[in-house]
């Protein structure tokens, strides 16, 4: 079966640390992998895709097929950087996504 | 550009009630899907459409019904509310090739039934 893990629900990291947000999938084929992030009381919205590789607002993934991770990092955490992420995943050339049960990132100033 | 509009932003309904989440996109996409999000759940899909007249179930179809008339419109309606629905409800579109940056979503419908 299709599925995407994140292993954790909460992550405390304080401003200025590093930050990791875990993704594991489970996928037949070379699935598309994606972050969305939800800041308070706002709607999804995409910060990254793996196919793209670019970097937004200081976060990068790297897709790793051998370990099936599509991890989110950022160098150095900043207080607006609180949110819920979400990690999702989609074979190419289907629409459906399947969605990970997401990390709520919160910042300690 | 109005994206995805989601309305009503919050509902509260009675046990047994029905009611129809609306969901419309102006982005011409062909793609469009229902999801629920609840706590330590993530986000489930609910049902999807590939286009006008295509609908199918996704993860969680029990209790809700679906229609594609058209393009832009894709209602999700609840039969008769339950205490588990209590959910927040986001609509999702994309374009149909699947490439790009994947979905647009709407700001969500926060439904309580008590």
């Amino acid at each position: 079966a299709q599925r995407v893990t994140q292993p954790e629900k909460l992550l405390s990291v304080f401003k200025g640390a590093p930050v990791e947000l875990k993704c594991n999938y489970s996928y037949s084929g070379s699935p598309e992998l994606f972050w969305y992030v939800q800041y308070s009381r706002q709607r999804l919205q995409l910060l990254l895709r793996h196919i793209s590789r670019e970097s937004i607002k200081g976060f990068t993934a790297d897709l790793n097929k051998g370990e099936t991770s599509f991890h989110l990092k950022k160098p150095f955490a900043q207080e607006e950087d609180s949110a819920m992420y979400y990690c999702a995943a989609r074979n190419f050339g289907n629409e459906k996504l399947t969605f990970g049960t997401g990390t709520r990132l919160t910042i300690i100033p | 550009n109005a994206g995805v509009t989601q309305t009503p932003k919050f509902q509260v309904l009675k046990t047994g009630q029905s009611m129809t989440l609306q969901c419309a996109q102006d982005m011409n996409h062909e793609y469009m899907s229902w999801y629920r999000q609840d706590p330590g759940m993530g986000l489930r899909l609910i049902h999807y459409s590939v286009g006008a007249g295509i609908t199918d179930q996704g993860e969680v179809p029990n209790g809700y019904n679906v229609s594609r008339s058209t393009t832009e419109d894709f209602p999700l309606r609840l039969l008769s509310a339950a205490p588990s629905q209590t959910s927040v409800y986001f609509c999702a579109s994309s374009p149909r090739t699947g490439g790009g940056d994947g979905y647009t979503f709407g700001s969500g419908t926060r439904l309580t039934v008590v």
